[in-house]
């Protein structure tokens, strides 16, 4: 089945340590997406990469890293200079070439401690 | 700048009452407008998009949204609220052209009293 995968599910690391999510496609999709969730702020782009080896600063793009090697994969590392890094990030995926939404992964928590 | 305001963080209605949340948007292009539903730990799903053509637009569940554009507003509507309506909707907005972010709304908890 197509779909978009994001591992793991829950994550906890330690204050100071980097820490890489992965997102990865089988849609065939131009357009990934990384976003942050918080309680009451909703969905805050962090990266976005509509073509391999190209991406964009979001919103909120400070103390994130993203790379786009391949199609098929967009994993953002979460640098020791995120200063809150605990939070619920998504990955999304989208067709540049129709007017089709983007599809969305299940999920990563994300707990520093 | 794109921007999505979502009027009412929380919303209760009982069930089988009509549902109504509040969606307006600011866009200096044409825009694409979309409403997701997220259950707790979970993605994101669609509901309905408005892309072009037919101002009403319905999607799954029952929901339908209209965009009008004089208002910049796509308030999404059900009649009838059921329990497993039950979950945090968000409206969001997408440009046209070049760089095509997805702006979302800050979200709506919809909670359903029987």
């Amino acid at each position: 089945d197509g779909g978009i995968t994001q591992s793991p599910k829950y994550l906890f690391r330690k204050e100071g340590q980097n820490v890489t999510l992965s997102c990865e496609q089988n849609l065939n999709h131009d357009a990934m997406y990384w976003y942050r969730q918080d309680p009451g702020q909703g969905l805050r782009l962090i990266y976005y990469s509509q073509i391999v080896n190209d991406f964009q600063k979001g919103d909120i793009a400070e103390g994130y890293s993203v790379s786009r090697e391949k199609k098929e994969s967009f994993p953002l590392t979460v640098t020791s200079a995120q200063k809150n890094p605990t939070a619920f990030y998504l990955c999304a995926s989208r067709d540049l070439k129709s007017n089709t939404e983007a599809f969305f992964g299940q999920g990563t928590r994300l707990t520093v401690v | 700048a794109q921007s999505v305001t979502q009027l009412g963080s929380h919303v209760s209605v009982s069930e089988g009452a009509l549902v109504l949340l509040r969606c307006n948007y600011s866009s200096s292009v044409p825009p694409y407008l979309f409403w997701y539903v997220q259950y707790p730990n979970q993605g994101l799903q669609l509901l309905l998009k408005y892309t072009t053509g037919a101002t009403l637009v319905k999607g799954i569940n029952g929901f339908e949204a209209e965009f009008k554009k004089s208002e910049t507003s796509f308030h999404l509507t059900k009649p009838s609220a059921h329990m497993s309506d039950a979950a945090e909707y968000f409206c969001a907005v997408r440009n046209s052209g070049g760089y095509q972010k997805v702006t979302f709304g800050t979200g709506t908890k919809l909670q359903v009293i029987p």
